[in-house]
This record gives structure tokens, sequence and C-alpha cells, in this order.
């Protein structure tokens, strides 16, 4: 299983661009990135993932390094409501599973 | 569709006793996962499902059982529990693939 490092805690100003970094190394050819939040007190919930191109959708941006051993998360005007932990999870296909790491705890600031 | 929900939200335990966590998915998913998340940590998986009648061990399965009798429940059993086993303990669902994890809103367990 490939290794992640996360920052343990961000700060952010509202409304500003917030970029949260992901190092996995170890990651193989085939393996996907998966970004999920964490508000206090509830489940994980799906941000984002990825192969080896960047990706967007509506809450976010996935930006992946051209060697794939790095990868960020960008959220385009951070809310108060974005403040919450941040899980940078591989996938190699065919495991079905995740493993957790310990995420980045972001703190947006009004 | 009410998606991930679980059974019980809340438990005390005391050493020794037994329980089952249900886990109920309306989704018609494949995989179904149970988690263990400590103070502080990231989620650890317990043991999980990649279809009905089949279950896996993930990386903490010691001290638990799981049963997958039906495609839409995911059973999480403590035939002993110890005070170590105390955690919020989340259930996750998905269809297949490479494609996103749906968690439930957890159930906290105190074993006194």
């Amino acid at each position: 299983d490939a290794k992640t490092t996360q920052p343990n805690s961000m700060e952010s100003n509202e409304e500003e661009p917030v970029h949260l970094p992901c190092n996995h190394s170890t990651i193989s050819g085939t393996d996907y990135i998966h970004w999920y939040l964490q508000l206090p007190s509830q489940g994980p919930e799906y941000v984002i993932h990825g192969l080896t191109s960047n990706v967007n959708n509506r809450m976010a941006s996935l930006a992946i390094a051209e060697d794939r051993k790095s990868s960020t998360l960008i959220l385009h005007r951070a809310t108060l409501r974005d403040a919450a932990v941040y899980y940078c999870i591989p996938e190699a296909p065919g495991t079905y599973k995740y493993i957790f790491g310990t995420g980045t705890r972001l703190k947006v600031l009004a | 569709n009410a998606g991930v929900t679980q059974t019980p939200k809340f438990r005390v335990l005391k050493t020794g006793q037994s329980m089952t966590l249900l886990c109920a998915q309306d989704m018609n998913h494949e995989y179904m996962y149970w988690y263990r998340q400590d103070p502080g940590m990231g989620l650890r998986l317990i043991h999980y499902s990649v279809g009905e009648g089949t279950t896996a061990k993930g990386e903490v399965p010691d001290g638990y059982n799981v049963s997958r009798l039906k495609k839409q429940n995911f059973l999480l059993g403590l035939e002993s529990a110890a005070p170590s086993q105390t955690s919020v303990y989340f259930c996750a669902s998905r269809s297949g693939g490479v494609s996103e994890q749906y968690f439930g809103p957890g159930t906290r367990l105190t074993v006194t």
C-alpha cells in the first residue's frame, strides 16, 4: 500500500484559494488518488479523485504532479464550511479498499 | 434514498459484553466496509466485503467478526468487548471499481 504524507494542519482566510498538498512517492502507476473530507462528528465525504491528469468538479480541483509522486487539492474560494480534515488516499485497482492517513486539518479564518 | 445507515448511534458496554453493529445501505452497492476511528486519528479498516456472502480482513481485524448474509446489510460483531475497542465506528459502501465510498453517520461505542 502506498504511503501518504500530509501537513497536520493548515490555515486559510475565507474566500481565498487553498492548496492542500499530499506526498505519495511510493504510489504505483495504476493507483488512483482519492480525496475525502471529514467534518466534525461526521463520516468522511468524497471530494474528488484522479489518476494522471488534473480533474475538476463542482467542489474542487485536483492537480496531480507529472511524476505522480504528489498531488494538490485546490479549493478555489474557501468558506467557513470547508473547515474539515482532508484525507488523501491512494487506491490500487482491485484492492477494493482505502488506507487512511491522519489527514490535514484545515482551519478557515473569517 | 436513506444512503448508509448505522444502528445504534451510541452504545456503552461493560468489558466482556458482546454486541452487534448493523450497517444498512439502499444503493444496491456490492462493496461494504467497517472502519474505526480513535480520537485525533484517521480511519482504520477493520473488515470489508466485496459481495454478498464474502468478507475479508482489513488493517485491524482482531477482536471483531463480520457477516454479509444480505447484500444490503453488513454486521460487525464484538464477542467480548475490551476498553481498547472504545472508538467511533463507521460503515461505508461503494458500487464497485474506483467509485466513491459513501459513509454512514457513525456509532460511538464506549467500553468501560
